[in-house]
């Protein structure tokens, strides 16, 4: 069981240029999120997927695209990459839409933007 | 605008101490999850609480949550150096299981 694993683990773009982050989770969970990392300012919600065929956007959704390919996989796309864009970026899936269940995190793809 | 507001932000003290992190909302929340963080590494559940004024222990870390559901807090006593993380509360909705995280609280233990 590897859980969620997230590729590449670190990137450099240059500005303008695009790239898709890959997530794959093996626990046959239902939901799936993609959220950035500042420093100071905790996990911010980009897009999710509470089931396979449905994407909704999150609270910092501008610049980025999602693919919910099959239950498994879960893509995040930069189109034209900004340094803005400069950040850590975290796959997490969990089992089930209701309730408080817990989100199992990938280990991260560390993004720079020059 | 910040949702949920954790503090401290930084927090440096000696092995045995205690602490304490609070996670303050306006917002109402279905439930309020704690995770800790390691370098290089993702998030990894410490605890969930979903009613209004439920306490939580996990060895010597208290977790409570607010009666209103739009605070907690979590107490380490006799903190130790492998105490040392990121920890950061998130507050839960039951659509699509969103979560809102606060900005987090990195703690430092020297021994």
């Amino acid at each position: 069981n590897a859980g969620v694993t997230q590729t590449p683990k670190f990137q450099v773009l240059k500005t303008g240029q695009s790239m898709t982050l890959q997530c794959a989770q093996d626990m046959n969970h239902n939901s799936m999120y993609w959220y950035r990392q500042d420093p100071g300012m905790g996990l911010r919600l980009i897009y999710y997927s509470a089931s396979e065929g449905t994407t909704d956007k999150g609270e910092v959704p501008n610049g980025y695209n999602v693919s919910r390919l099959n239950k498994r996989e879960f893509s995040l796309r930069l189109e034209s990459a900004a340094p803005s864009q400069t950040s850590v970026y975290f796959c997490a899936s969990r089992m089930g839409i209701g309730g408080a269940r817990e989100q199992f995190f990938g280990p991260g793809t560390r993004l720079t933007v020059l | 605008t910040q949702l949920l507001e954790q503090s401290p932000q930084f927090l440096s003290i000696q092995e045995g101490e205690n602490l304490t992190v609070y996670c303050n909302s306006s917002s109402v929340f279905s439930s309020l999850q704690w995770y800790r963080q390691e370098p290089g590494e993702g998030p990894v559940l410490l605890v969930t609480v979903v009613t209004g004024g439920e306490v939580k222990k996990l060895k010597r870390l208290t977790f409570q949550f607010g009666d209103a559901r739009k605070d907690s807090s979590l107490h380490i006593t006799a903190a130790q150096p492998g105490d040392t993380g990121l920890y950061l509360c998130a507050g839960g909705y039951n659509q699509g299981g969103k979560l809102i995280f606060g900005q987090g609280t990195e703690l430092s233990v020297k021994p």
